[in-house]
């Protein structure tokens, strides 16, 4: 059963670049496409962008160029960065796959979440 | 940001049926699938309902979805305590590149 493993750093300085990594586990890499999803806190579930098994992605408008989504299938995983980060950036960030593109198809796996604190 | 409209708490005995409703617009629900996420507090989001009324398999018959014009529901019959949680709606929004729109949220409690 496909599992994904969430790494990274948690806690950043203003202006700093969060990055963190989803590994696949126990499942193909190819043929899907794979997400990252926040949560701030108080607030709800917010999709930042999405990658296709060859690399194309799609970004939420809102966060304005500042992130980028890649993919190293030689690793079976995909990774977030964002830049230049705030208070505003902090929460509970998901890693996650869908069977087919965004606008279509659901997020139905799901990392364990990490959690990104911003602070000087 | 969100621009689907989700009431921000609803609650059921029991054994009772609720519906959580989605409110949305000609650019997102009108023209797209809806899908319907179940999340607890420090845990991963579970998909319960995908393009709009599809329950994924391993899900219980409990959860219905439906869909109608720029709107729509969720409904779950014979509550359980263990529904308790965070209800998303989500769908795709075709205004300018495109992306994912997640509703406000639901709190549902199990009283």
């Amino acid at each position: 059963q496909v599992q994904l493993h969430q790494g990274g750093a948690g806690l950043l300085q203003p202006s700093e670049t969060l990055s963190l990594i989803c590994g696949v586990n126990g499942g193909a890499f190819s043929g899907f496409y794979w997400s990252w999803i926040r949560q701030s806190p108080g607030k709800g579930l917010e999709w930042i962008g999405q990658i296709t098994h060859v690399g194309y992605a799609t970004y939420n408008p809102s966060l304005r160029g500042r992130v980028i989504i890649s993919i190293d299938t030689s690793k079976n995983q995909f990774s977030l960065k964002v830049n230049s980060v705030t208070a505003a950036d902090r929460g509970v960030y998901y890693c996650s796959r869908s069977s087919g593109p965004a606008f279509n198809y659901p997020m139905d796996v799901w990392g364990q979440g990490t959690t990104v604190a911003v602070s000087s | 940001q969100s621009v689907l409209t989700q009431p921000p708490s609803a609650s059921g005995t029991p054994g009772q049926s609720v519906t959580i409703s989605c409110s949305g617009s000609s650019s997102n629900i009108g023209s797209n699938h809806v899908h319907w996420y179940h999340h607890l507090p420090g845990t991963a989001p579970k998909v319960l309902i995908y393009k709009s009324s599809q329950r994924p398999s391993g899900v219980s018959d409990r959860f219905s979805g439906s869909k109608s014009g720029a709107s729509a529901s969720l409904h779950i019959r014979g509550l359980r305590s263990e529904d308790e949680g965070d209800y998303y709606c989500a769908a795709w929004d075709d205004r300018l590149t495109g992306h994912v729109l997640f509703g406000e949220g639901t709190k549902l409690t199990v009283l």
